[in-house]
């Protein structure tokens, strides 16, 4: 197995651009959650998926968008990058609330 | 506001010697998780402690959670240079919610 992947691993993008951070996993876990990490901070809940068709908001969800038309994958959309949006993206996935979390290697996004 | 906070917020140690990191939540969960990060790189999952349980064992590492108190603590044993890492608390009701982190430094 793959396990979860991201892509892409590093991503500029000048003020007002638009784009959308992929994330697949071939493990068949129905919950599926983006985290965004920033210097000397913990990771805060963006948007999380508990199957497919389903998405709830998480703890800083403005700005950003997502879908989950199937099981393996869970893309992440700015609207429209701010410089606050420069952080480290990491996407998740588990099989239940009641199992661990496995995490991709992160997109490092830069937004001048 | 993030769920979980851990304490210290750093720590630094000498091989051998055993680290404690704590953490405080605010709600009731389901379970609460550990993990550790090297450099920025992905987390990874240590130990997992369901809220009906008060102590945990795996290896090196010792979990115990105190409901009343909403808190958990992680005791890492006779620690090593390759312990140095972020570790962080992660507690679960509907979703998953991560504290700060507690940045562990063991010097050889």
């Amino acid at each position: 197995n793959a396990g979860v992947t991201q892509t892409p691993k590093f991503q500029v993008l000048k003020t007002g651009q638009s784009m959308t951070l992929q994330c697949a996993q071939d493990m068949n876990h129905e919950y599926m959650s983006w985290y965004r990490q920033d210097p000397g901070m913990g990771l805060r809940l963006i948007h999380y998926s508990v199957g497919a068709g389903i998405t709830d908001q998480g703890e800083v969800p403005n700005g950003y968008n997502v879908s989950r038309s199937t099981t393996e994958d869970f893309p992440l959309r700015l609207l429209s990058a701010a410089p606050s949006q420069t952080s480290v993206y990491f996407c998740a996935s588990r099989s239940d609330l009641a199992y661990e979390q496995y995490f991709g290697p992160g997109t490092r996004l830069t937004v001048t | 506001s993030q769920q979980g906070e851990e304490d210290p917020q750093a720590l630094s140690i000498q091989e051998g010697e055993n680290a404690t990191m704590n953490c405080s939540y605010k709600t009731s969960i389901n379970n609460l998780q550990w993990y550790r990060q090297n450099s920025g790189r992905g987390l990874v999952h240590l130990i997992l402690i369901r809220s009906n349980e008060r102590e945990k064992h795996s290896g090196r590492l010792r979990v115990t959670l105190d409901t009343s108190k909403k808190s958990s603590s992680l005791l890492i044993t006779a620690s090593r240079a390759a312990d140095t890492a972020s570790y962080f608390c992660a507690t679960v009701t509907n979703d998953m919610r991560f504290g700060a982190g507690t940045r562990l430094t063991v010097k050889p």
